[in-house]
């Protein structure tokens, strides 16, 4: 089955920063990437996301790149604000099916 | 945007008792629902995943008897923890998509049990 991971586990960056997350996973066929940002106590809230046929994909200050050789993806954020400050997870599946998150990476943007 | 709709959003009951949590798709029709579970500091693990109209798929590990859901509509799904004990207690999630590819996430139900 799918394995995704996750680096890195924990990110402080300076308010203004940018901060990149990154993600591998093993299944090959997996075609559809999404990032998810929690806050303390609220459901994953979708950021952004990326398809295998697509390379790159920006949204504002939001970025996620995609490495299908590689198998893996990057959420990358810019000029970082404190309210940027939550948990990222990555996901990996097919179609939709089987969703497999990463272990999440805690960001704290500093003032 | 697609929204789903979890309720309660935290809830604390007595080790043996029954809770029910719901999940509903508020501008679509979901035939399929998921339900994760979320412990302190952990990812989202799938627990099963609801079918509208059928019994759900229970991922391994996961007790059916002890966590019975429901999807009798295709805008509700529920998930009903039988005898409750501490252990049972957790961030529980749902999710659901009306193209069957971006999910949206309701906004979890945290569970206490004492």
């Amino acid at each position: 089955g799918e394995n995704v991971e996750q680096h890195p586990s924990t990110l402080s960056v300076q308010e203004g920063d940018s901060a990149v997350i990154k993600c591998t996973y093993s299944d090959s066929a997996s075609n559809y990437f999404p990032w998810y940002k929690q806050e303390l106590g609220k459901g994953p809230q979708l950021i952004i996301d990326i398809r295998s046929n697509v390379g790159e994909k920006k949204d504002q200050r939001i970025a996620v790149t995609l490495n299908k050789t590689a198998k893996h993806f990057s959420l990358h954020i810019t000029e970082t604000q404190p309210e940027d400050s939550a948990v990222y997870f990555c996901a990996a599946t097919l179609y939709g099916q089987n969703f497999v998150f990463g272990p999440g990476t805690r960001l704290s943007v500093l003032p | 945007g697609a929204v789903v709709s979890q309720h309660p959003s935290w809830v604390i009951c007595k080790s043996g008792t029954s809770v029910k949590i719901e999940c509903r798709s508020l501008d679509f029709q979901a035939t399929t629902m998921f339900w994760y579970r979320q412990f302190p500091k952990q990812s989202l693990m799938l627990m099963a995943t609801s079918n509208e109209g059928s019994k759900a798929t229970y991922e391994q590990g996961v007790e059916k008897d002890k966590f019975l859901i429901n999807h009798a509509s295709l805008t509700l799904s529920t998930l009903t923890v039988t005898s409750a004990h501490p252990e049972d207690s957790s961030f529980y999630i749902c999710s659901a998509s009306p193209t069957g590819v971006d999910y949206t996430f309701g906004s979890g139900t945290r569970l206490t049990v004492v």
